[in-house]
Order: structure tokens, then C-alpha cells, then sequence
């Protein structure tokens, strides 16, 4: 069964403080996606991960894949108030196929 | 308007009525999407359309029916609409089948 397996669920950081966000996926796939998603609000795109070994990096956040281990991650520096919201990774399985499939989300909570 | 609409924003429904949530997009886009959005279990896909005149099912297809007449409208049809269906409805499209996906803004739509 395929899993697309983010943690934590749940985080909450202090303003200037770093953390990474994990998304693990069950089966083979070089296409990765990382959204944002703000409280009753549609989701914005992050990332575009297309590659193993693949890195973006865009203000205080940075995402990367390594699709060997079928892990990315995304990092969050010092992080401010701003960056409070829901953070999703979602997989195309297999590549080119007709369908993101998602993880269950990060509700991020940055602390003042 | 760049980008994607959908309408209503939101919807109170008795069960058992019929209802359509209209999609719009004006990137010409050729893949479009419906995902379901509800607590706890991220989004999922509804169904989907590769290009204009073809569907298909996604994970979650049973009560839904989609038609694609042409590349910008993607109609989403609860023929019979039951409790269960109530959730955050999202339409999205990406211009080819590997790339990222751009979400419309939502329907929360309620079933009683």
C-alpha cells in the first residue's frame, strides 16, 4: 500500500529557532512537491523537487530529495511568525502519473 | 483572473440533492483535478482528466461524477449527496502530467 508518511504532525517552534519537516514515501519516485497551506486557504506551491539530489532553497526554507531513501526533508531557518501554517509533501507515483499523492500535512506553529 | 476559480465558495445541501461545483481555468492547462480535503487525512483525488474528452477515477470516486468538454471547465457532480461528503472540495490543474499542481481556492461544501 502506498504511504506518503510526514512528521511531525504537529510542530511548535520559538521565532529563531530551526527545524526540519521529514516526508517519507513507500514506493519509487524522482518527483517531489512541497505546499503551504494557510487556515481555511487553498495551497500555494513551495518546491519543485525533480531529481535525487535535489535542492531549492527560497528565503528561510529549503527542501531536498533523496529519492534512494525515498525521504525529503524541509529545513526551516530561524523562523519567524510568518511561516505558521500547514506544510504538505506530495508524491508522483509513478512519475508522470495522473496523481499527487499527499501526506497528511505539518501544522507549523512559530511562537513570537 | 489568472489562474483557477471555482464556485460556490460555499454550500449548505440537504442530503439527497443533486449539486455541481463548477472549475475554471484560464492557463490552459491540459490535466485537471478534484481532491477532497478533509481533517486528518490530507487531500485526496476525486478524479481526474488527463486532457479535454477523457476522465478518470481517482482514490475516492464513488458518489462523483466529472465531465471535461473542453480544456477550461472541469464540473464536479454529487448526483445524490450524502453526510459523508461534506468536506473542503479543491479543483487543480497542471499544464503537463509531471509538474506542479496550481489548486483553486476551494468549496466548503456542508450535506445535512
Amino acid at each position: 500500500e502506498l504511504k506518503v508518511e510526514q512528521n511531525p504532525l504537529f510542530l511548535s517552534m520559538q521565532e529563531g529557532k530551526n527545524y526540519t519537516i521529514y516526508c517519507n514515501y513507500s514506493t519509487t519516485s524522482d518527483r517531489l512537491y512541497w505546499y503551504r497551506q494557510d487556515p481555511g486557504k487553498s495551497l500555494e506551491s513551495l518546491f519543485v523537487l525533480l531529481s535525487n539530489g535535489a535542492v531549492k532553497q527560497e528565503g528561510r526554507l529549503m527542501a531536498s530529495l533523496d529519492t534512494k531513501a525515498r525521504l525529503s526533508t524541509l529545513h526551516i531557518t530561524a523562523a519567524v511568525h510568518d511561516l505558521s501554517a500547514t506544510y504538505f509533501c506530495a508524491v508522483d507515483i509513478p512519475p508522470g502519473a495522473n496523481n499527487l499523492f499527499f501526506g497528511t500535512g505539518t501544522r507549523l506553529t512559530v511562537i513570537p | 483572473i489568472a489562474g483557477i476559480t471555482q464556485a460556490p465558495t460555499s454550500q449548505i445541501l440537504a442530503a439527497g440533492r443533486r449539486m455541481t461545483l463548477r472549475c475554471t481555468q484560464d492557463m490552459r492547462h491540459n490535466a485537471m483535478y478534484w481532491y477532497r480535503q478533509d481533517l486528518g487525512l490530507g487531500l485526496r483525488l476525486i478524479h481526474y482528466s488527463n486532457t479535454a474528452g477523457t476522465t478518470g477515477k481517482g482514490e475516492v470516486p464513488d458518489g462523483y461524477s466529472v465531465s471535461r468538454a473542453n480544456t477550461d471547465d472541469f464540473p464536479l457532480t454529487l448526483a445524490s449527496a450524502v453526510p459523508s461528503q461534506t468536506s473542503v472540495y479543491f479543483c487543480a490543474s497542471r499544464e503537463t502530467l509531471w509538474g506542479e499542481q496550481f489548486f483553486g481556492p476551494g468549496t466548503r461544501l456542508t450535506v445535512l
